[in-house]
């Protein structure tokens, strides 16, 4: 299994272009989480889907969207990119009913 | 509001002295605590959650709601214990929504 796989490793982009991040998971998980880590600041929830077909706002939602295509895959959208959001940006998935959070290798994303 | 604070941005010690990472939070209500890790070009991986009661790596973990404290100790450490350590809280009931500390960057010196 290669559990939580995140695609791309690293991305430049500048001002105003759009991309999106592509997360899978193939451990059958119910519940899918966006992350983004600064420097200081830990790891911040973006968005998460608690089960396939739902998706809410976690604590920095703003300038991103997000799909959950089925029960494996949940991407995360930037429309227009900003400065603000060079970060590293981590996806994870959870059985339902709670505890460990698997995470995946990470997308480093820069914004000029 | 739901905070997790790590004082220590940075923590150095030498192989085979004590460690012990703090972890303070606020949360009203039950909540479920766990010790994230980060080694060197590794993915972000679980370490210990207090429910568990358990040791993994010689870490342990004791969740202190008078205190509101989930301090990480190890008793001798050692050189590959280097490495990003999260403390996270989640509720128990409810979505199960990490929030993460400031992270705590453990160096083990020779």
């Amino acid at each position: 299994n290669a559990g939580v796989t995140q695609t791309p490793k690293f991305q430049v982009l500048k001002t105003g272009q759009s991309m999106t991040l592509q997360c899978a998971q193939d451990m059958n998980h119910n519940s899918m989480y966006w992350y983004r880590q600064d420097p200081g600041m830990g790891l911040r929830l973006i968005y998460y889907s608690a089960s396939e077909g739902t998706t809410d706002k976690g604590e920095v939602p703003n300038g991103y969207n997000v799909s959950r295509l089925n029960k494996r895959e949940f991407s995360l959208r930037l429309e227009s990119a900003a400065p603000s959001q060079t970060s590293v940006y981590f996806c994870a998935s959870q059985l339902a009913g709670g505890g460990e959070q698997f995470f995946g290798p990470g997308t480093r994303l820069t914004v000029l | 509001a739901q905070r997790v604070t790590q004082p220590e941005k940075l923590l150095s010690v030498f192989k085979g002295a004590p460690v012990e990472l703090k972890c303070n939070y606020s949360y009203s209500g039950s909540p479920e605590l766990f010790w994230y890790v980060q080694y060197s070009r590794q993915r972000l991986q679980l370490l210990l959650r207090h429910i568990s009661r358990e040791s993994i790596k010689g870490f342990t973990a004791d969740l202190n709601k008078g205190e509101t404290s989930f301090h990480l100790k190890k008793p001798f450490a050692q050189e590959e214990d280097s490495a990003m350590y999260y403390c996270a809280l989640t509720s128990i009931q409810g979505a199960q929504k990490l929030v993460f500390g400031q992270g705590t960057r453990l160096t083990i010196n020779p």
